[in-house]
């Protein structure tokens, strides 16, 4: 089946750095990845849409400079939170959809949590 | 606009007890609905959807158009059905799914 991995799992920085969070479809290719963030015990809201070979589509109240996304192949999308701050602390997932197979389901990967000090 | 609603933020239940978690969504036009699980520390897997009209781990959803409605139910609660539950929506094309805000199940022995 479709597997989405993501890298890292957790990583914990100082506060004014920049972290990149890796998202790739491991067997299939994914012209559209989504970047949604997890606050504790709360649901999945969407951040942003992936396109590959494009400009990122932000939610409504995402911002873009803060949270550079990069689709630079069909297997590979980065969110890159930059100038980190203690409030970005959160679980980033990504997900995809392999809509080679026809299939209308995404593919969730198992999330990275930030930690900024 | 698009919207999921899960009235429930927990749902306590004995072994063996009927289970019913509520979904309810709105969208003008024809979504399809799904419901995903997250086990303890594990990722957001996929539980059933809509269209597939099958059982998976006991649970099942019927679309109710009418009501706008997708509850999930499971006649019998076992303690390892205790996990988040999201109901999910996504539109047609290449679209994102929108979630609900989730009901933790809780099975108690």
């Amino acid at each position: 089946g479709a597997v989405v991995s993501q890298h890292p799992s957790w990583v914990i920085c100082k506060s004014g750095t920049s972290v990149k969070i890796e998202c790739r479809s491991l067997d299939f290719q994914a012209t559209t990845m989504f970047w949604y963030r997890q606050f504790p015990k709360q649901s999945l809201m969407l951040m942003a849409t992936s396109n590959e070979g494009s400009k990122a589509t932000y939610e409504q109240g995402v911002e873009k400079d803060k949270f550079l996304i990069n689709h630079a192949s069909l297997t590979l999308s980065t969110l890159t939170v930059t100038s980190a701050h203690p409030e970005d602390s959160s679980f980033y997932i990504c997900s995809a959809g392999n809509t080679g197979s026809g299939a209308n389901v995404l593919t969730f990967g198992a999330g990275s949590r930030l930690t900024v000090l | 606009a698009q919207r999921v609603t899960q009235p429930e933020k927990l749902l306590s239940v004995f072994k063996g007890a009927p289970v019913e978690l509520k979904c309810n969504y709105s969208y003008s036009g024809s979504p399809e609905l799904f419901w995903y699980v997250q086990y303890s520390r594990q990722r957001l897997q996929l539980l059933l959807r809509h269209i597939s009209r099958e059982s998976i781990k006991g649970f099942t959803a019927d679309l109710n158009k009418g009501e706008t409605s997708f509850h999930l139910k499971k006649p019998f609660a076992q303690e390892e059905d205790s996990a988040m539950y999201y109901c999910a929506l996504r539109g047609s094309g290449n679209t994102p799914l929108v979630f609900g805000k989730g009901t933790r199940l809780s099975v108690i022995a």
